[in-house]
């Protein structure tokens, strides 16, 4: 158990739809990674939040956003969805008190976005 | 061209085989290299991290980095069916300050008994 947590596991929605997806960080922790896995395409980075902050953008779509509450947990909000948002959405944490990818980042267990 | 590639696999080993798993990068700016474990249905967790070039062993698990040619690998010794799982590898660099990671795409290990 890497000490992040992630809700829901599933979620099964229909296109067009908004859908909230929710992560806590590990206790300590000031950085969160929001990441998009697909089989074709891999692991890719969304997005970071540092201590409320947005840190750094990866391959976010429009139709997705991001934020980080005051008590460090964050949401990853996609609308608009279409079928090909279909992945599971990962969610890490790390202290990243430095300036560089030193940190260990762990792995939340992932939600499963199914898009109909 | 994607700025990580690695063979996807699936590669399948005997139980005490010695597995290498390599990934080809073409960001020169990368200096931090990490490898990734991921078993089915749960998150990836961190096996190994090395800094620039050179050798990093631990127990079983020894990384290297080649940075004039690009290429890191993973070594697993005395594989066991335990180490079935998806191994990724992930870079970044400090050119603009971030704990981006780019991962490769994954390689699928079976390790039969």
């Amino acid at each position: 158990d890497s000490g992040v947590t992630q809700t829901p596991k599933h979620l099964i929605t229909a296109t067009g739809q908004r859908v909230t997806l929710r992560c806590s960080p590990r206790s300590g922790d000031l950085s969160v990674y929001w990441y998009q896995q697909s089989l074709d395409q891999g692991l890719q980075f969304l997005i970071q939040y540092y201590n409320g902050e947005e840190r750094a953008k990866g391959n976010i779509l429009e139709r997705f956003s991001a934020q980080q509450f005051p008590d460090l947990h964050s949401e990853l909000n996609l609308s608009s969805l279409e079928l090909g948002d279909s992945a599971l959405y990962f969610c890490a944490s790390s202290v990243s008190v430095g300036p560089v990818g030193t940190d260990t980042q762990y792995f939340g267990p992932g939600t499963r976005l199914t898009v109909l | 061209q994607k700025e990580v590639e690695q063979d996807p696999g699936p590669l399948s080993v005997p139980e005490g085989a010695i597995v290498s798993l390599n990934c080809t990068y073409s960001n020169s700016a990368f200096q931090y290299f990490m490898w990734y474990r991921q078993y089915s249905r749960k998150g990836p967790e961190l096996l190994m991290y090395t800094y620039s070039s050179g050798n990093k062993e631990d127990g079983r698990f020894t990384a290297q980095v080649d940075k004039s040619s690009k290429y890191i690998s993973l070594f697993i010794r005395d594989s066991q069916p335990s180490d079935s799982a998806t191994y990724l590898c992930a870079m970044s660099g400090d050119w603009d300050n971030t704990d981006k990671l780019i991962f490769g795409t994954g390689t699928r290990l079976q390790v039969f008994p």
